[in-house]
């Protein structure tokens, strides 16, 4: 079937190495951002988030980096594995409102 | 485990037919969210409620309604399919504020409009 990573930029890298898929986002006000990832066929599950009073943030394999100033998102993965091949968006609010998506990037991870 | 549940994964509909998707997230969360899925367009949102009985429009509503009868289940309908609305479409809930980890998301429905 038709795939949600058509016409997305893609990102490929060997297993083993680190990734980093990077995103800008538009509204200054947002304070909250979100990574999200969508293997095919599924829905986006989330990976990691942060508020904006912090400008990193770790997890198991995954470190969000938020630079505020230039208002530029990025998810880091350590030690990348095929598993970690979907496409991976990112979110950002401000306030309470909705959430606000990214078009997303497609990893790809050759073994 | 906590789910949203999407009824169908795929569908197929004809032109000028009434289309029911079905959400259900047993989380008791009060939002719930329908987005659909285009190839280079990302994730945009139809239409979002934050409480039973209410619903809001998002950035793209037209030719889409919701139903939000019971708090666990948000239904959205196409009056009348058409062919550009032939998408992925993502049901998601999360609590109020949706500051703890965003919206958990179903499986999403496959709909083809011919």
């Amino acid at each position: 079937g038709e795939s949600v990573g058509l016409h997305l930029p893609t990102l490929s890298v060997q297993e083993g190495d680190n990734s980093i898929i990077n995103c800008a986002y538009s509204n200054s006000a947002s304070d909250y951002f979100i990574w999200y990832k969508q293997e095919s066929g599924k829905g986006p599950q989330f990976i990691i988030d942060i508020r904006s009073n912090m400008d990193k943030r770790q997890g198991q394999r995954v470190t969000v980096l938020l630079n505020k100033t230039v208002k530029h998102l990025s998810l880091q993965i350590a030690a990348t594995q095929p598993g970690d091949s979907a496409v991976y968006f990112c979110a950002e609010t401000p306030g309470y409102s909705t959430l606000t998506f990214g078009k997303g990037t497609m990893l790809l991870v050759s073994p | 485990d906590v789910k949203v549940t999407q009824s169908s994964r795929y569908l197929v509909k004809r032109t000028g037919e009434k289309v029911f998707l079905e959400c259900v997230q047993d989380m008791d969360h009060e939002n719930m969210f329908w987005y659909r899925q285009d190839p280079g367009l990302g994730l945009r949102l139809i239409y979002f409620s934050y409480d039973v009985k209410m619903k809001e429009k998002g950035d793209i509503p037209e030719g889409y309604s919701v139903s939000r009868e019971k708090k666990e289940r948000f239904s959205l309908i196409l009056e009348s399919a058409s062919t550009n609305q032939t998408s992925m479409y993502l049901c998601a809930s999360t609590v109020v504020g949706g500051r703890l980890g965003g919206y958990t998301f179903g499986s999403g429905t496959r709909l083809t409009v011919v």
